[in-house]
């Protein structure tokens, strides 16, 4: 059982360019997350959704994009990259809705992107 | 605003010995606290997850209390191994809400041989 998958592990990107993040979970999971990551602060939520064609904005959703077509797959779309954008950036999915206490959320590995 | 506060930030221990860490929460309505365990390079893996009513709750050598009243929680973590070397996430959930969780920015443990 995979998890949740998360590609590429790695990417730099100059100023200006876009990409798109992949996170896939076969876990039958309806609830997805992107967070990133900063050096020395706590997860911020980027976009979240609740099943397949329902997206919504996190606290920091500035600057991605996100598209729910499938339950297994939530990619996060970055548009014309910024410095700002350089981070760690975790796809997370769980059962339930993310606040319930019966529920766990299940990360992936990470993306580190850099942006130049 | 609702935040999390570690601390410390970081901690040095020799293998063997055991340690505490801790997290203090200003989220409201509170829900439940969780602790995570992130290897380097990995996401957070769940270690436990206190609800209002449950002071503590052990997993393996890991054991976590929580104080509602005092809005504080603990992670002792006992015989500390070399594999326990790890950044330590509290997180706290607001309610139901699949955007309620505040994450604290982590203990970064290191054990040593």
């Amino acid at each position: 059982n995979a998890g949740v998958t998360q590609t590429p592990k790695f990417r730099i990107l100059k100023i200006g360019q876009s990409m798109t993040l992949q996170c896939a979970q076969d876990m039958n999971h309806n609830y997805m997350y992107w967070y990133r990551q900063d050096p020395g602060m706590g997860l911020k939520l980027i976009y979240y959704s609740v099943g397949a064609g329902i997206t919504d904005k996190g606290e920091v959703p500035n600057g991605y994009n996100v598209s729910r077509s499938t339950t297994e797959d939530f990619p996060l779309r970055l548009e014309l990259a910024a410095p700002s954008q350089t981070s760690v950036y975790f796809c997370a999915s769980s059962f339930l809705t993310g606040g319930s206490g019966a529920n766990v959320l299940t990360f992936g590995a990470g993306s580190r992107l850099t942006v130049l | 605003k609702n935040q999390v506060e570690q601390s410390p930030q970081s901690l040095i221990i020799l293998e063997g010995k055991n340690c505490t860490l801790q997290c203090n929460y200003t989220v409201s309505p509170f829900s439940n606290l969780r602790w995570y365990k992130q290897d380097t390079g990995r996401g957070p893996v769940s270690l436990t997850i206190m609800t209002f009513s449950e002071n503590t709750k052990s997993n393996g050598r890991y054991t976590a209390t929580l104080d509602a009243d005092t809005k504080q929680s603990s992670l002792h973590i006992t015989a500390s191994q070399l594999s326990d070397s790890a950044s330590y996430i509290c997180v706290v959930s607001a309610g139901g809400g699949a955007d309620g969780l505040t994450f604290g920015k982590g203990t970064h443990l290191i054990i040593q041989p």
